[in-house]
């Protein structure tokens, strides 16, 4: 069964205290791996899109990394504001996204 | 620039009841995927859209339906309306279908609908 799983499920960290986030995949055919970040209440919003094993990319505080089974989205320094769930999503050939059930990040100062 | 916009915001329904949800995509996007969000979950595929014509479906029942428009807007709609259809309902719209790989997808802020 196509399955992608996030662990943890939740994490708590101190403000400054850096850490990661996996993601990995059981689905065949990876065309793309999304990570979204998703406030309560509200749509995810894009973060980063990686098309091949080897690729990394940054934003601010995060980056993201990507392995032909597994991705991770390493934390350093993080703040309070930081704090929210963040989502991967496997893509195949076509614009449909396998989520996963995500991980809940509280970061406290 | 305006991201993708959803209405209504959040919705009351009655079991048995219809339902229909609406979607602008970002000036220029094409192609408008919906999925279906329950609390704790991430969201789940149902359908997508481009140039009018379904692209994909994901496994959900025929009490499920959308269409799109020429302007690339979209509708969702749901029939005879149970308990579980309660969940965040969100649009999301990228350039391409994606014929080929995955186009980024940006998603709206949802539709918060729950049965009665």
């Amino acid at each position: 069964e196509d399955q992608v799983t996030q662990s943890p499920e939740a994490l708590r960290l101190q403000e400054g205290e850096s850490s990661s986030l996996n993601c990995s995949y059981t689905v065949s055919g990876l065309r793309g791996l999304f990570w979204y970040r998703q406030d309560p209440g509200k749509g995810p919003e894009f973060l980063f899109t990686l098309y091949s094993a080897g690729e990394e990319k940054e934003k601010e505080r995060l980056k993201a990394t990507l392995t032909k089974k597994e991705s991770f989205l390493h934390i350093t320094a993080p703040k309070p504001e930081d704090s929210a769930t963040y989502l991967c999503a496997w893509g195949g050939a076509t614009n449909k996204l396998i989520f996963g059930t995500g991980t809940l990040l509280a970061v406290q100062p | 620039d305006a991201g993708v916009t959803q209405s209504p915001t959040h919705l009351i329904k009655t079991r048995g009841q219809h339902v229909t949800l609406r979607c602008s995509p970002i000036s220029g996007h094409k192609s408008v995927s919906w999925y279906q969000q329950v609390l704790g979950q991430g969201p789940q595929f149902i359908f997508q859209y481009y140039e009018k014509e379904e692209r994909g479906r994901g496994n959900f029942p025929d009490r499920f339906s959308a269409r799109q428009f020429p302007n690339y807007s979209s509708e969702l709609n749901v029939n005879a309306l149970l308990l579980g259809d309660s969940a965040l309902y969100l649009c999301a719209s990228s350039l391409a279908p994606g014929d080929s790989f995955p186009y980024e997808q940006y998603f709206g802020p949802g539709t918060r609908l729950t049965v009665t």
